[in-house]
């Protein structure tokens, strides 16, 4: 298996510009989640999806970020419009049965807002 | 809210030492904690992990123990090699279920041969 599949694996934009990160889930995992990682604030979870339904979307800092999972294999995390204090690594990660086996993360997106 | 407080933040240990890293956690309903290892450039990967009804668990050359009295868990590395530096996170689950985990502030292992 290839594991949790994130592209970009860097993302540099203007601040104002759209940023659209994506994640491939690994096969047969029912659950998606989306970290953000910084030095100041750790890793912090943002949304989670079972079965492609959004569960608790309370860790969204802003209504300037949003997330879709379209179909079991495919999630897009969007910022609209960008800020620098958007700047982050931000991973995916999935798992199987909600989490009772630990999640797998991917490789992580590095977003740099200038 | 919920959180989970992480010590220490560095730890040097020469080759073949023990580590031990230390967390504890505000929510009684957790019930779950992983203990996850990340290298540079690289998503955080699961080493361990344990549940409430256990008070310990060991794979090799690593542990974990549990005392949900005092809320308090930890990670022991016996015989640590270079390859074991890296930065390990504790978690824990909230609000009862295995799915939405709090991290600590991580631990940076530094291994010296």
């Amino acid at each position: 298996d290839a594991g949790v599949i994130q592209s970009p694996r860097h993302e540099v934009t203007e601040m104002g510009q759209e940023v659209t990160l994506r994640c491939k889930p690994i096969s047969g995992h029912n659950s998606l989640f989306w970290y953000r990682q910084t030095m100041m604030r750790g890793l912090e979870l943002l949304i989670y999806f079972n079965n492609n339904v959004p569960i608790d979307d309370s860790g969204m800092p802003e209504d300037r970020f949003s997330a879709k999972m379209p179909n079991a294999s495919f999630s897009t995390l969007k910022i609209q419009p960008s800020e620098p204090r958007d700047s982050a690594v931000y991973f995916c990660a999935s798992s199987f049965r909600q989490g009772a086996n630990g999640y797998t993360f991917g490789s992580g997106t590095r977003l740099t807002v200038v | 809210g919920e959180n989970v407080e992480q010590h220490p933040s560095t730890l040097s240990v020469q080759e073949g030492d023990s580590a031990v890293i230390k967390c504890t956690y505000s929510d009684s309903a957790s019930n779950y904690f992983p203990w996850y290892k990340q290298e540079l450039g690289k998503g955080p990967q699961l080493i361990i992990d344990i549940r409430s009804n256990v008070g310990e668990k060991k794979d090799q050359r690593i542990a974990v123990t549990l005392n949900k009295t005092a809320k308090h868990f930890s990670l022991h590395i016996t015989e640590t090699q270079p390859e074991d530096s890296a930065v390990y996170f504790c978690a824990a689950s909230i609000g009862g279920g295995f799915q939405k985990l709090v991290f600590g502030t991580g631990t940076r292992l530094l291994v010296s041969p």
